[in-house]
């Protein structure tokens, strides 16, 4: 079973400034089915990027995902108030779909 | 639009069994595989298998063997997840989704399950 570790656990910013968030797997996976969520407290999960570099239906170009085999990125160029949330990376597949225990932007 | 609505919020005894339903509508519900993911509180998400609509096979993940089982209904377009000998760390928010190549872009809007005695 493939594990997803996403570093770092808590990133303390303030808006503006521009991040990149990391999720490293066990073994190679395909970045056809690798995926980016973003969580606001109470809420589901919204889909930011799949295949690793697409970004989803509605999603600002400020967010932009890369990588493949182990290691891949989430970035945010600017950050907005909106984007202060948890943020998972998926392996996901038609018999699969582990998630990382997720990185959360914090205030500064 | 697509629409994933779940069935209500539950309170359970340890021991007990919870179904929870995901009405599909807004797509040909036979095209995309449904997900099951939980959260419990201030925790991360956490797959817990997936249900072909179209022939109703399934693939849970280890953890969940033995005590889940992921049904369908293709009238009225609902899949259905039942986890059994519930305890008090299955409390959990507990979210249907839309699969597919693009990741999972439709979700329901979670039901919370918990389990008290």
């Amino acid at each position: 079973e493939i594990v997803l570790t996403q570093s770092p656990g808590t990133l303390s910013l303030s808006p503006g400034e521009r991040v990149a968030l990391s999720c490293r797997a066990s073994r190679s996976i395909s970045s056809s089915y690798l995926a980016w969520y973003q969580q606001i407290p109470g809420q589901a999960p919204r889909l930011l990027i799949y295949g690793a570099s697409f970004r989803a239906t509605g999603i600002p170009d400020r967010f932009s995902g890369s990588g493949s085999g182990t290691d891949f990125t989430l970035r945010i160029s600017r950050l907005e108030p909106e984007d202060f949330a948890v943020y998972y990376c998926q392996h996901y597949g038609s018999s699969t779909g582990t998630f990382g225990q997720g990185t959360k932007l914090e205030f500064k | 639009q697509v629409q994933l609505v779940q069935s209500g919020a539950e309170v359970k005894k340890p021991g007990a069994s919870v179904k929870v339903s995901c009405k599909a509508s807004g797509y040909t519900f036979t095209r995309y595989y449904i997900h099951w993911v939980r959260q419990a509180p201030g925790q991360g998400l956490e797959w817990m298998g997936i249900i072909n609509p179209r022939n109703g096979s399934t693939t849970y993940a280890q953890k969940f063997q033995g005590r889940v089982t992921m049904t369908r209904d293709a009238s009225p377009n609902t899949v259905y997840m039942e986890l059994s000998s519930l305890r008090s760390e299955d409390t959990a928010f507990y979210y249907c989704a839309r699969g597919g190549y693009g990741g999972y872009a439709n979700w329901g809007q979670g039901t919370l399950v918990t389990v008290s005695s």
